[in-house]
């Protein structure tokens, strides 16, 4: 049973950093690109970041690009999302999500994990 | 504002059949598969249509999909109190920046 399990969701202040993981398993990690996938209180999807499932390849919404870095380690079935600069509208459940292919701009988001909350605010 | 559109809310009685629209424009819709994803209150998306029309293991052939040029349609029969949910489609957009677009989704309310 593919799972994905995401944590690190936080309480932070504006301008401040915060590191976000999803530990993956049930299946063949390095085979499938990942993505991260927000949800603001109320409102509807947004996505955020995707990385190839080689890591050589990577994009972002451009609501983050230079302030968000998506990684992976395939040796531990994780994914990372290091946030930078956080603004109140970065407040979100973050959803790690697995593309049905091995490249990040092509396919569908076939297993999403339950997501973990990040607040900004002072 | 979200690049896709979708109807905010839709409504029907149990048994009966909704169709919920998604409409957006050639760099998306016009040039890629969409996908449509079913959130349950309080849960995690999950994947009901897949590449405009295909159904993943598991999903009864009460869901449907359609794709008609910039638009795209889901379908459901057979509503079951079970099937309120928020509906969200998605595709690519290759615009100015490759990303993926969802719609601002669709509550179903099964009366």
């Amino acid at each position: 049973e593919v799972q994905l399990v995401e944590s690190g969701g936080d309480l932070v202040q504006p301008g401040r950093s915060l590191r976000l993981s999803c530990a993956a398993s049930g299946f063949i990690f390095d085979d499938y690109a990942m993505h991260w996938v927000r949800q603001a209180p109320g409102k509807g999807l947004e996505w955020v970041s995707g990385i190839n499932s080689n890591s050589r390849s990577v994009g972002f919404a451009d609501s983050v690009k230079g302030r968000f870095t998506i990684s992976r380690d395939n040796a531990k079935n994780s994914l990372y999302v290091q946030m930078k600069s956080l603004r109140p509208e970065d407040t979100a459940v973050y959803y790690c999500a697995r593309m049905s292919t091995t490249t990040w701009h092509r396919g569908y988001f076939d297993s999403w994990g339950q997501g973990t909350l990040v607040t900004v605010s002072s | 504002q979200s690049v896709l559109t979708q109807p905010p809310s839709v409504s029907a009685a149990p048994g009966q059949k909704v169709t919920i629209s998604c409409s957006g424009g050639s760099s998306n819709i016009g040039k890629n598969y969409v996908s449509w994803y079913q959130q349950l209150p309080g849960t995690a998306p999950k994947v009901l249509i897949y590449d405009n029309d295909k159904r993943p293991s598991g999903i009864p052939d009460r869901f449907s999909g359609s794709k008609s040029g910039t638009s795209a349609t889901l379908g459901i029969t057979g509503l079951q109190t079970g099937d309120e949910a928020d509906y969200y489609c998605g595709t690519w957009d290759t615009s100015l920046s490759v990303g993926q677009v969802f719609g601002g989704g669709t509550r179903l309310t099964v009366l």
